[in-house]
């Protein structure tokens, strides 16, 4: 049982150069979240999903666009990238309906320089 | 939107003392209370949760407490040991279904 496994774990990306995350899961979960974290900032939501085809914006959208065709991915894509994005970035998922524990995957450090 | 403080960010304590984490939230309609723990290089996990029908909850060496009247909830962790210093999260979720977390508290356990 993998559970919630991002992929790639590092990248070093420069400035302007455009990349894609990827995150799956195995569970069967309905919501997925993006996050960033970056120091004595805690986990801030970039965007998430209720199900498949969906997506919404969360705290901090801005120069990240996310995909959710299947069910059990769902991609962070960075355009044009910055160095403000350089962050780790966390994704996680849980099942419907609210009050569930969310799952996290291992992390993906990324650096733009 | 939800909005949750937590307090402090920086927790120093002996092994065997313990450890007081404390947050606050902001949505009356917020339900579920869970804590996460991320160690050094991973994601969070869910250690313990509680919900809004309860005023707290134990596990081991672990509790939580929710006072939904003040609108706070706190982590106590008991007979504090090394493997327990880690990053340590609050998050509150309501009718939204989106968490909103905390911005962390660093728990050092000096041997």
């Amino acid at each position: 049982n993998a559970g919630v496994t991002q992929t790639p774990k590092f990248r070093v990306l420069k400035t302007g150069q455009s990349m894609t995350l990827l995150c799956a899961q195995d569970m069967n979960h309905e919501y997925m979240y993006w996050y960033r974290q970056d120091p004595g900032m805690g986990l801030r939501l970039i965007h998430y999903s209720v199900g498949e085809g969906t997506t919404a914006k969360g705290e901090v959208p801005d120069g990240y666009n996310v995909s959710r065709l299947k069910k059990q991915n769902f991609l962070l894509g960075l355009e044009s990238a910055a160095p403000s994005q350089t962050s780790v970035y966390f994704c996680a998922s849980s099942r419907s309906p609210a009050n569930t524990e969310a799952f996290f995957g291992q992390g993906t450090r990324l650096t733009v320089v | 939107g939800e909005n949750v403080e937590q307090h402090p960010s920086t927790l120093s304590v002996q092994e065997g003392d313990s450890a007081v984490i404390k947050c606050t939230y902001s949505d009356s309609a917020s339900n579920y209370f869970p804590w996460y723990k991320q160690e050094l290089g991973k994601g969070p996990q869910l250690i313990i949760d509680i919900r809004s029908n309860v005023g707290e909850k134990k596990d081991q060496r672990i509790a939580v407490t929710l006072n939904k009247t003040a609108k706070h909830f706190s982590l106590h962790i008991t007979e504090t040991q090394p493997e327990d210093s880690a990053v340590y999260f609050c998050a509150s979720r309501g009718g939204s279904y989106i968490p909103t977390f905390g911005r962390g508290t660093s728990l050092i356990v000096h041997p």
